[in-house]
């Protein structure tokens, strides 16, 4: 089956311009994740949906960071007034809610550069 | 401060050599992963550990749970340059959270 797919793969942006980053998961993941990425770092958590539940947003960076997600299928994340700072790969990651599901698949990511 | 320390952060030794990727934290964690991720890619799942004391082998990879669940191994026997990439350990704090902690990753490179 299909996997975890984002886009754009590369967006460049001029500093101050919005941008939103889409992520499709697998198809039945009702939990969805956003990390970033700087280079050569590991992974940071930015948000996370749980089926209905109130989204997770304990790890977004600042309120320029916002995202939605339509029922258990896509999410945007959204970076209002982007900064230099922000460049860095965006990854999303779906998995199943239920006990001992505990594989997170992750998307090729969207790698974002702020000029 | 990283709640996930990974160590080294860098290798590069020659194929053929063994190696271990340690990962620490002072916090018990109800099961820890290990990924592995190749540029331009996603990271993908290795194994998940989540007893205490136990040990996973996936071919030339063994992987290892610290007895009090707070840290974590990866041994590579004989490694192969296909065994290239950067490696992140993740680790869940609450069972069924799903939301998991990662280190900043080992970047490993092995030599023809």
């Amino acid at each position: 089956g299909a996997g975890v797919s984002q886009s754009p793969s590369n967006k460049v942006t001029e500093k101050g311009k919005d941008v939103e980053l889409r992520c499709d998961p697998i198809s039945g993941h009702t939990a969805l994740y956003w990390y970033r990425q700087r280079l050569g770092q590991g992974l940071e958590f930015l948000i996370y949906f749980q089926g209905n539940s109130a989204p997770d947003k304990s790890g977004l960076p600042s309120d320029r960071f916002s995202a939605e997600r339509t029922g258990e299928s896509v999410s945007t994340l959204t970076i209002q007034r982007t900064q230099q700072e922000d460049s860095a790969v965006y990854l999303c990651a779906s998995s199943l809610d239920a006990p001992g599901s505990y594989e997170q698949y992750f998307g090729p990511g969207t790698r974002l550069t702020v000029t | 401060t990283q709640l996930l320390e990974q160590s080294p952060q860098f290798l590069s030794i020659q194929e053929g050599e063994n190696l271990t990727v340690y990962c620490n934290s002072s916090s018990v964690f109800s099961s820890l992963q290990w990924y592995r991720q190749e540029p331009g890619e996603g990271p993908v799942l290795l194994v998940t550990v989540v007893t205490g004391g136990e040990v996973k082998k996936l071919k030339r990879l063994t992987f290892q749970f610290g007895d009090a669940r707070k840290d974590s191994s990866l041994h590579i026997t004989a490694a192969q340059p296909g065994d290239t990439g950067l490696y992140l350990c993740a680790g869940e704090k609450e069972q069924g959270a799903q939301k998991l902690v990662f280190g900043q990753g080992t970047r490993l490179t092995i030599n023809p």
